[in-house]
């Protein structure tokens, strides 16, 4: 069993680029979260879906952030316009239900 | 918005000491839960605490929760230096949210010193 994972690992962009960040999650797992981690601090919720389904959306994520699981498998999370703000590291999760199974996350830098 | 704090912020120990760290949170959970982070990595999921459990054990790791005072402790016994990491909270809010967001602290950071 693999378990979640994030591609790319790292990238570095200039403001005012687009990203786009993919997530697999577990397989077996219906729910998908996406959370951001700036240094020294805790994860912040940005977004959930279950199954293709997006259920929740933090105020975190502006209309610059964009996240999709088309037919309930794999997600992307998209950031267009970046800033240096978005600098971060941004964690997806995986569950069933009760434990989430986190992945190695994607560390973004915008210059 | 973080809905808990950890406490202490930071903790340094020996090697085969105990490490006691505490979390507090504000509303009302359905589960509470500590993940590990090693620097600049994912995290990983240590256990679960139901809102109704008091205490639990896995491992070296021991849990309690006190759902009157909105607190949980996380025990590491006999430390190891391979148990450097920070360690968060995190919760399930329970009602319509339950199974969707968790809410964590901002984590303890424990060196264990060799």
């Amino acid at each position: 069993d693999t378990g979640v994972s994030q591609d790319p690992r790292h990238k570095i962009t200039k403001r005012g680029q687009n990203v786009t960040f993919r997530c697999d999650p577990i397989s077996e797992h219906n729910r998908l979260y996406w959370y951001r981690q700036t240094l020294g601090q805790g994860p912040e919720f940005l977004t959930y879906f279950q199954n293709e389904a997006q259920l929740e959306k933090s105020r975190l994520l502006s209309d610059r952030f964009s996240a999709e699981r088309p037919k309930g498998s794999f997600s992307t999370l998209e950031i267009q316009r970046t800033e240096q703000g978005d600098s971060a590291m941004y964690l997806c999760a995986s569950s069933s239900w009760g434990e989430q199974y986190f992945g190695p996350g994607t560390r973004l830098t915008v210059t | 918005s973080q809905q808990g704090e950890e406490d202490p912020q930071a903790l340094s120990i020996q090697e085969g000491e105990n490490a006691t760290m505490n979390c507090s949170y504000k509303t009302s959970i359905n589960n509470l839960q500590w993940y590990r982070q090693n620097s600049g990595r994912g995290l990983v999921h240590l256990i679960l605490i139901r809102s109704n459990e008091r205490e639990k054990h896995s491992g070296r790791l021991r849990v309690t929760l006190d759902t009157s005072k909105k607190s949980s402790s996380l025990l590491i016994t006999a430390s190891r230096a391979a148990d450097t990491a920070s360690y968060f909270c995190a919760t399930d809010a329970g009602g319509e949210t339950s199974g969707s967001r968790l809410t964590f602290g901002e984590g303890t950071q424990l060196t264990v010193n060799p």
